[in-house]
């Protein structure tokens, strides 16, 4: 139990194009799901909480103009990063947890390329 | 000071020898903790967590927490090339069962066959 699907594994996007995240609870409802960035060779950095039906709360510094939150039912998130840059280029991981749950459950992570 | 703490490495142990992982935190109100292993390219998988004060077994790995002196650590018994990952320790910001988890930077561990 408690999978976490997470889609498209890899996108290649051109500069200034968007490119959006899936991030899927498939055998719970997830309260709250959260993303992640990772660079190479460093750690995860949170970028933004969302709880189903509200707003994102995002991380200092990151924007939320750009990266923009959506997590419309307990079993669904998306991250759309808009007007991608090269500077984008990161592994991106989602994750779930539910009320009573220890830890949280990764997404197999989103591996974003911007040329 | 980080909010969690972790030796980046790289440790290397031999095959067969016990891996130890530590992690230091630095909210002494912090409540439950949690070790995840992350394979380079994927996602992090959940090795076990522990909340109260001692050992905590679970097959080949012992987690042990000392909340006085604020670190947690990970042993890996019988270690295997196959245990060569980053070790991320996690540290609950949040109410048991509703975490909020803050990462420490990882600790990446090679299993010399």
């Amino acid at each position: 139990g408690a999978v976490v699907s997470q889609h498209p594994s890899w996108v290649i996007c051109k500069s200034g194009t968007s490119v959006k995240i899936e991030c899927r609870s498939l055998d719970f409802q997830a309260t709250t799901m959260f993303w992640y960035r990772q660079f190479p060779k460093q750690s995860l950095m949170l970028m933004a909480t969302s709880n189903e039906g509200s707003k994102a709360t995002y991380e200092q510094g990151v924007e939320k103009d750009k990266f923009l939150i959506n997590h419309a039912s307990l079993t669904l998130s998306t991250l759309t990063v808009t007007s991608a840059h090269p500077e984008d280029s990161s592994f991106y991981i989602c994750s779930a947890t539910s009320m009573g749950f220890y830890g949280y459950t990764f997404g197999s992570g989103t591996r974003l390329t911007v040329v | 000071q980080k909010e969690v703490e972790q030796n980046s490495g790289p440790l290397s142990v031999p095959e067969g020898a016990i891996a130890s992982l530590n992690c230091t935190y630095s909210d002494r109100g912090s409540q439950s903790f949690f070790w995840y292993r992350q394979y380079s390219g994927k996602s992090p998988e959940l090795i076990m967590f522990i909340y109260s004060n001692g050992d905590k077994e679970d097959g080949r790995f012992t987690a042990q927490l000392n909340k006085a002196s604020q670190y947690v650590s990970l042993l890996i018994r019988d270690s295997q090339p196959s245990d060569s990952a980053t070790y991320l320790c996690a540290v609950n910001r949040g109410n048991f069962g509703n975490e909020k988890l803050t990462f420490g930077t990882g600790t990446r561990l090679t299993i010399i066959p």
